[in-house]
């Protein structure tokens, strides 16, 4: 089945820096690529998401990149606020009704 | 997100007993997950159901089951069988586009 790594597990940048985290998946019929946010207790949020036909993807600060050759992909954070502390989760899928797997998480935390 | 509710928010298990947590959803969405989380293992399914009446298990499932007799609701029972259950519970629903919505969880403490 698919496995996803993800790294790092913790990151910590200055307000105002970028963060990127990476995830790397098994599964080459992967096709279904989202990026969540949980803040503590909370429940998981779907901040962007990325199918396999585009590379980029960008919403206001954030960006997630695919590299379907290298089987990656990336999120970007830019201009980091201190409400960006949270635990982001990476997921891959090979679409429709099908089972996401996610990656362990990453805390980052955004110091003012 | 607000269309899927959970409850209780917090639930309390003695030794050797079977609890049930809620799971609804008015987005009509066919499919519907559980997940577990820990901390540092990330999300982890323990069953999903893509259509009425039909189910089928995730990565852990023993010592858990589910229902699923109408389409808005997908219980999950814990059984005295899982040994190790403190841990927060997702319920997620989602269409054939595949993004997922989750509820706001349980948190599941044995005693």
């Amino acid at each position: 089945g698919e496995n996803v790594e993800q790294h790092p597990s913790t990151l910590s940048v200055q307000e105002g820096d970028s963060a990127v985290i990476k995830c790397t998946y098994s599964d080459s019929a992967s096709n279904y690529f989202p990026w969540y946010k949980q803040e503590l207790g909370k429940r998981p949020q779907l901040i962007i998401d990325i199918r396999s036909n585009v590379g980029e993807k960008k919403d206001q600060r954030i960006a997630v990149t695919l590299n379907k050759t290298a089987k990656h992909f990336s999120l970007h954070i830019t201009e980091t606020q201190p409400e960006d502390s949270a635990v982001y989760f990476c997921a891959a899928s090979i679409g429709g009704y099908s089972t996401l797997t996610f990656g362990k998480g990453t805390m980052l935390l955004v110091s003012p | 997100d607000g269309g899927i509710t959970q409850s209780p928010k917090y639930l309390f298990r003695k030794e050797g007993q079977n609890v049930t947590l809620s799971c609804e959803q008015n987005l009509n969405h066919d499919a519907m997950y559980w997940y577990r989380q820990d901390p540092g293992q990330g999300l982890r399914l323990i069953y999903y159901s893509q259509i009425v009446n039909d189910f089928q298990k995730g990565d852990i499932a023993e010592g858990y089951s589910v229902s699923r007799e109408k389409k808005e609701s997908f219980p999950l029972t814990v059984t005295s069988a899982q040994k190790n259950p403190t841990a927060f519970y997702l319920c997620a629903s989602s269409t054939d586009h595949n993004t997922q919505y989750f509820g706001p969880g349980t948190r599941l403490t044995v005693l």
